[in-house]
């Protein structure tokens, strides 16, 4: 079963916009990771964030965490095209890290 | 140049022959996983293994196999391959199981 959805399925933003994505799920969690797939490619990992931690920033990256509603948002500031691609959270439940849950994505499309 | 190496890219069979994908990594992981990908069901987890000789199910498991005799490699076996298991696979492997490194997945048709 999944145990994230990202939030919206789709996204279309002007270049030098900001990006904003959620990613809810269901049960406790130790850590919530980020990751980038272009094009039917393998997914890049992009940010992991703890339980006990609120934001955590990479880059252009800004990721947040509130474990009291059970969500995470990615926001990608000053998006570029080659931003252009879908975005996965993933989240273990409970204590075994190992068995990872992945949302249904969403996609982002960055216009020139 | 860490990685991890997928074959084959591409694959097309028919229902029932028996088909292994491979999978190897050079970067000393000990955890490796296996992922179908298909459209609007994001990446569901097919199997994984915490180390050699140590697999376990993830959450589709039905119709496949893997072993991991040795720390580089894990197969995915799909022993009697039928149409709903078209789909684009991914292998992955990492330490303990975060930060993810996939390699570029293969995309299988079954007829």
């Amino acid at each position: 079963s999944q145990q994230g959805e990202e939030d919206p399925q789709a996204l279309s933003i002007q270049e030098g916009e900001n990006a904003t994505m959620n990613c809810s799920y269901k049960t406790s969690i130790n850590n919530l990771q980020w990751y980038r797939q272009n094009s039917g490619r393998g997914l890049v990992h992009l940010i992991l964030i703890r339980s006990n931690e609120r934001e955590k920033h990479s880059g252009r990256l800004r990721v947040t965490l509130d474990t009291s509603k059970k969500s995470s948002s990615l926001l990608i500031t000053a998006s570029r095209a080659a931003d252009t691609a879908s975005y996965f959270c993933a989240t273990a439940a409970g204590s075994n890290d190992y068995k990872l849950s992945f949302g249904a994505g969403t996609t982002v499309t960055v216009r020139a | 140049e860490a990685q991890v190496t997928q074959n084959p890219r591409y694959l097309i069979t028919v229902t029932g022959k028996k088909l292994t994908v491979t999978c190897s990594q050079n970067m000393n992981h000990e955890y490796m996983s296996w992922y179908r990908q298909d459209p609007g069901l994001g990446l569901r987890q097919i199997y994984y293994s915490m180390n050699v000789e140590a697999t376990d199910k993830g959450d589709v498991p039905e119709g496949y196999k893997v072993s991991r005799k040795e720390k580089r490699n894990f197969p995915l076996i799909l022993e009697s391959p039928s149409p709903n298991q078209t789909s684009l696979y991914f292998c992955a492997s990492s330490t303990g199981g975060l930060t993810l490194h996939f390699g570029n997945g293969t995309r299988l048709t079954v007829t």
